[in-house]
């Protein structure tokens, strides 16, 4: 089946410590997008990408970092400069916007900074 | 910049209660709009979306939107709930050319039984 798996679901992170989420999908799509979600704050975009090696920064990309070298994969990494961390993180891809744009979420990996 | 409000965080309705969740954007031009669903312990979903064309749209489970652009709303309904539709649901803009989605807060709907 086609779709967007996210790894790992859960994640603990030891203060000033990087850590990487997987983002992979299978649907051909040529976007991809990293978002945060927070209680009551709904979902903020962190960084996405329309084509293999470009990405731009999304509303909150401070202390983050991503990279696209294969079009199925788009990595996340939260380096130790994100203050704070703790949020669960949603991948999304999507063809390129027309009549068939609209979002395909993963799972989702929820990181807890202990 | 761009914004979506949803005017309620937290609904709470009696089962076979109509339902209208509202949502205003801010953007002037030419907008696609969604809705999207969160159940507990599920992926986010698509509801329903507007691209073009007529501006009442229906979506999966009964639910429908309606798109008012002297309003700048695009408010979901549902005329009678069920229990399963307890779930968050994110009202979301993309606007012209651009090239991603903005998403509202989110409304939390809990539906006794």
């Amino acid at each position: 089946d086609g779709g967007i798996t996210q790894s790992p679901k859960y994640l603990f992170r030891k203060e000033g410590q990087n850590v990487t989420l997987s983002c992979e999908q299978n649907l051909n799509h040529d976007a991809m997008y990293w978002y945060r979600q927070d209680p009551g704050q709904g979902l903020r975009l962190i960084y996405y990408s329309q084509i293999v090696n470009d990405f731009q920064k999304g509303d909150i990309a401070e202390g983050y970092s991503v990279s696209r070298e294969k079009k199925e994969s788009f990595p996340l990494t939260v380096t130790s400069a994100q203050k704070n961390p703790t949020a669960f993180y949603l991948c999304a891809s999507s063809e390129l916007p027309g009549q068939n744009y609209g979002y395909t979420f993963g799972s989702g990996t929820r990181l807890t900074v202990v | 910049a761009q914004s979506v409000s949803q005017h309620n965080h937290h609904v709470i309705l009696s089962e076979a209660a109509s339902l209208e969740l509202g949502c205003n954007y801010s953007y002037g031009g030419t907008v696609n709009l969604f809705w999207y669903v969160q159940y507990p312990g599920q992926h986010l979903q698509l509801l329903l979306k507007y691209f073009s064309g007529d501006p009442l749209v229906k979506g999966i489970k009964g639910f429908e939107a309606e798109f008012i652009k002297s309003k700048f709303s695009f408010n979901l309904r549902k005329p009678s709930v069920q229990w399963s539709d307890t779930a968050e649901y994110f009202c979301a803009v993309k606007e012209g050319r651009d090239d991603k989605i903005i998403f509202g807060k989110g409304t939390r709907l809990h539906i006794l039984p």
